[in-house]
């Protein structure tokens, strides 16, 4: 079945960077599109970034609240999704979730990973 | 781009229906028929119960169902049962430039 399991969160100082990573597995991980998303405390889910399969430049969509601070890649030899995070911020501080798009179905998403936890603080 | 908005919270009793609308603009739920709905109980990662305003994925029980209409989208629960209790996310795809909004989240609850 699929897994997905993210790695990487941790505490990390306002200004700080901090790299996720997620393993795929039970999949063809190349024939996929994934999406970053991210829930903070006690809030709801917002949706952060998503890469194609193929996972050139164009095939990258960021949210306003990331854009130029995050970046979405992917290496399908490794199975493996990643999420660089910089110029971290208090309001960065999230549960973030690397996740599976279902192909052809409107950018819906039927897997998640059991997401990581990011702390942004001094 | 704002989040779509949900109500914060919706309750039934069991065998009850209940529905949570999600209202978004002409440019999101009003321009495509690209709306997921997701089911999250506490500490756990979603689950997808409806995709493309209508559709179920396998295993999601069909007392699950969702439509549209206009900016406004709507789950309803049907038969509540006592594991319905969760909270639920409404998203949509808003163009490339947003690509997906969520909602805020309705908790619902059954009496």
């Amino acid at each position: 079945q699929v897994q997905l399991v993210e790695s990487g969160g941790g505490v990390v100082q306002p200004g700080g960077s901090l790299r996720l990573s997620c393993a795929a597995s039970g999949l063809t991980f190349s024939n996929f599109g994934m999406h970053w998303v991210r829930q903070a405390p006690g809030e709801g889910l917002e949706w952060v970034a998503f890469i194609q399969f193929a996972g050139t430049e164009s095939d990258k969509y960021y949210a306003d609240s990331v854009k130029g601070r995050f970046t979405i890649s992917r290496d399908n030899s490794k199975n493996t999704l990643y999420l660089q995070m910089n110029s971290l911020r208090a309001e960065d501080t999230a549960v973030y979730y690397c996740a599976k798009d279902q192909p052809n179905s409107g950018w819906s998403i039927d897997y998640w990973g059991q997401g990581t936890l990011v702390a942004v603080s001094s | 781009q704002s989040a779509l908005t949900q109500p914060p919270s919706a309750s039934g009793s069991p065998g009850q229906s209940v529905t949570i609308s999600c209202t978004g603009a002409g440019s999101d739920v009003g321009a495509y028929n690209y709306v997921s709905w997701y089911q999250q109980y506490p500490g756990k990662a979603p689950r997808l119960m409806i995709y493309e305003v209508s559709k179920r994925p396998s295993g999601v029980p069909n007392r699950f169902s969702g439509s549209k209409s206009g900016n406004t989208a709507s789950l309803t629960v049907s038969g509540l049962q006592a594991e319905d209790e969760a909270d639920y996310y409404c998203s949509s795809f808003a163009g490339i430039d947003n690509f997906i909004l969520f909602g805020g989240g309705t908790k619902l609850t059954v009496l």
